[in-house]
């Protein structure tokens, strides 16, 4: 079945340490996104990726990392520099059908907390 | 910049009971989502409403959309537990994103 893989499901980062998140897709899409999902709010994005070997900043990509080597993978580091970095991280693809129909596809998310 | 309001923030409704949920935005655009997502869990699509005056309908929630106000409403018809979530309205931004709203977080009541 096509989907999007998250990985892993629950993560814990030790102070100053570098952790990676993994997104997989095999839906063929050609753009995808990492949001971030603080408790009671919603989602804001932290990277945007719409073809292999290039992405863009989002709102909040300060102290995070991106790379988008394979159009498949879209790995995201959280560096040390991210001083609050638990949350509820969705890696998402998109389907679009048209000019003016896209539809976002989620992945199951990663929690990370704190150590 | 684009901004995505959501109110009410938290609804508490009883079964049976009907309601509305609305979402406002703040600068031109004409793809609104619904997406729901249950606690612990991934988001689902709802509803893409695509052009002014979009209506659709699934099961016991209907989504419209209102361009010239940039108000979409999803509103809830005899609510039963199973629809107990947060919703979540979002645009279009720039081509490049789509920006939530804060979420809905809805409870039903027996």
């Amino acid at each position: 079945d096509g989907g999007i893989t998250q990985s892993p499901k629950y993560l814990f980062r030790k102070e100053g340490q570098n952790v990676t998140l993994s997104c997989e897709q095999n839906l063929n899409h050609d753009a995808m996104y990492w949001y971030r999902q603080d408790p009671g709010q919603g989602l804001r994005l932290i990277y945007y990726s719409q073809i292999v070997n290039d992405f863009q900043k989002g709102d909040i990509a300060e102290g995070y990392s991106v790379s988008r080597e394979k159009k498949e993978s879209f790995p995201l580091t959280v560096t040390s520099a991210q001083k609050n970095p638990t949350a509820f991280y969705l890696c998402a693809s998109i389907r679009r059908t048209g000019a003016t129909n896209e539809k976002l596809f989620f992945g199951s998310g990663t929690q990370l907390s704190v150590l | 910049e684009l901004k995505v309001e959501q109110n009410p923030l938290f609804l508490s409704m009883q079964e049976g009971k009907n309601y509305t949920i609305y979402c406002n935005y703040s600068t031109t655009s004409d793809r609104l989502y619904w997406y729901r997502q249950d606690p612990g869990k991934s988001l689902e699509s709802l509803f893409v409403l695509l052009s002014n005056g979009a209506v659709k309908q699934e099961g016991r929630l209907m989504a419209s959309l209102d361009t010239k106000a940039r108000l979409s409403t999803l509103h809830i018809t005899a609510a039963v537990h199973d629809l107990s979530a947060t919703y979540f309205c979002a645009v279009w931004y720039n081509n490049n994103d789509m920006r939530f709203g804060a979420g809905t977080r809805l409870t039903v009541k027996p």
